[in-house]
């Protein structure tokens, strides 16, 4: 794909356990963000990490960047039934252009 | 604060009408974006505007569709004619210039029998 790849597409995990999702790109960045959509809603903006990072921490939520293999990851601690949705990395190549949307990852967290 | 409005929010079509979208962004934000969402897929953009004027509209299939942002407030995204493959969510996104972050409204889910 063009606008790169997440994996897994799909993760199933029980409540309490920790979540991870990665993304990979292929161009150059000045930024990478990550939202999260809950189905037949809009999407959610959860974090933004800029190229020169490399850790960000938002409450239960930990992205890390390694510009060096153009991939990302975020990891959900704790995770609760509420976080069940979608979660969509997508990289803006400029300060206020467009983002690239990844195809996402469907995270279902069991109760 | 008000989010991003979308209206429609459903909207069923037969092929070759036309049909509109409108989005009113967040009260400030200069930068408004339309994005397309195909079922189990990404969003990807199909325009954007910095205020009244299009910064981007490359991946906008000009054929068909049409987008304005009057005044640099409201917008109006159209499709005519449209066809089955046009069968999508329509999400309309905002933000301030030149920031990053976007905000974006719940969509219109448009199916086109």
């Amino acid at each position: 794909s063009q606008q790169g790849e997440e994996d897994p597409q799909a993760l199933s995990i029980q409540e309490g356990e920790n979540a991870t999702m990665n993304c990979s790109y292929k161009t150059s960045i000045n930024n990478l963000q990550w939202y999260r959509q809950n189905s037949g809603r809009g999407l959610v903006h959860l974090i933004l990490i800029r190229s020169n990072e490399r850790e960000k921490h938002s409450g239960r939520l930990r992205v890390t960047l390694d510009t060096s293999k153009k991939s990302s990851s975020l990891l959900i601690t704790a995770s609760r039934a509420a976080d069940t949705a979608s979660y969509f990395c997508a990289r803006g190549e400029t300060s206020g252009s467009r983002l690239t949307f990844g195809e996402g990852t469907q995270l279902t967290v069991n109760p | 604060e008000a989010g991003v409005a979308q209206s429609p929010r459903y909207k069923i079509i037969e092929k070759r009408q036309s049909v509109a979208f409108w989005c009113n962004p967040i009260s400030g934000h200069a930068t408004l974006y339309w994005y397309q969402q195909i079922l189990g897929q990404g969003p990807k953009l199909l325009i954007q505007f910095q205020n009244n004027g299009v910064v981007d509209d490359s991946q906008l299939p000009k054929d068909r569709f049409s987008a304005e942002r009057l005044k640099g407030v409201d917008s109006t995204l159209k499709i005519q004619p449209a066809k089955l493959e046009d069968s999508a969510v329509y999400l309309c996104a905002s933000s301030f210039w030149q920031k990053e972050t976007q905000y974006f409204g719940p969509g219109t889910r448009l199916l086109v029998l």
